[in-house]
């Protein structure tokens, strides 16, 4: 399986909505509900941010916002504030019923 | 709270079987629909999932790691356990272990991870 396709870097000023994408194939985001991000600051594990495409868990910001369209999902993040300056990885479930992850894109708060 | 701990040796020579261990406290590994994954970083890249196991032992494997790995879980000393043979240098990673609830549900709780470094 390979890593589902992900900017290596997108930026933005505070206050400023960024959007960050990840393409995968039929096998697995266009075949699955099963999307979610992650972010992950230096030195630290990963954070689950977004669920089932689209879904938060309890303390994680309404900022934050995840959708998918066909093989592509994409996480949003609103009104961006310094503290989101981290890595971003997408994840899915596969039709073979293994997970998947993107390669990841640093967000930069300018 | 749940927590999740890896340890194991911080040192592999290549060719040799890496082994580490996933030390659960907070929940019972081996009670409801729990699947145990372990998910490595090389320094510097992206994430990559190795494969999961369940709590009654069956298991998933990443396809370009299959042949190489062995997940087991240990109900006695509630531990989750990852074996990776034939190791070289590309092996070289921050390892994490993280449990799902259910097969389709996220990773929702992640272990600080654990350095492994293959070298002579």
């Amino acid at each position: 399986q390979s890593a589902l396709t992900q900017p290596a870097s997108v930026s933005g000023s505070p206050g400023q909505s960024i959007t960050v994408s990840c393409t995968g194939t039929s096998s697995d985001v266009g075949a699955s509900n099963y999307v979610s991000w992650y972010q992950q600051h230096p030195g630290k594990a990963p954070k689950l941010l977004i669920y089932d495409v689209s879904n938060r868990p309890s303390g994680v910001s309404n900022r934050f916002s995840g959708s998918k369209s066909g093989n592509t999902a994409s996480l949003t993040i609103s009104g961006l504030q310094a503290e989101d300056e981290a890595d971003y990885y997408c994840n899915s479930y596969t039709r073979t019923s293994t997970w998947v992850f993107g390669g990841g894109t640093k967000v930069t708060v300018l | 709270q749940v927590q999740l701990l890896e340890s194991g040796p911080g040192l592999v020579k290549p060719s040799q079987t890496l082994s580490l261990t996933c030390t659960v406290s907070g929940a019972s590994i081996s009670s409801g629909t729990y699947y145990w994954n372990w998910i490595r970083q090389s320094v510097g890249k992206g994430l990559e999932w190795i494969g999961r196991v369940y709590a009654r032992g069956s298991t998933n494997y990443n396809p370009s790691l299959k042949s190489r790995v062995t997940l087991s879980v240990d109900t006695s000393k509630n531990q989750v356990s990852l074996q990776l043979s034939s190791v070289t240098a590309a092996d070289s990673a921050i390892y994490y272990c993280a449990r799902q609830v259910t097969g389709t549900t996220p990773l929702d709780y992640w272990g600080q991870g654990s350095l492994v470094t293959v070298s002579s």
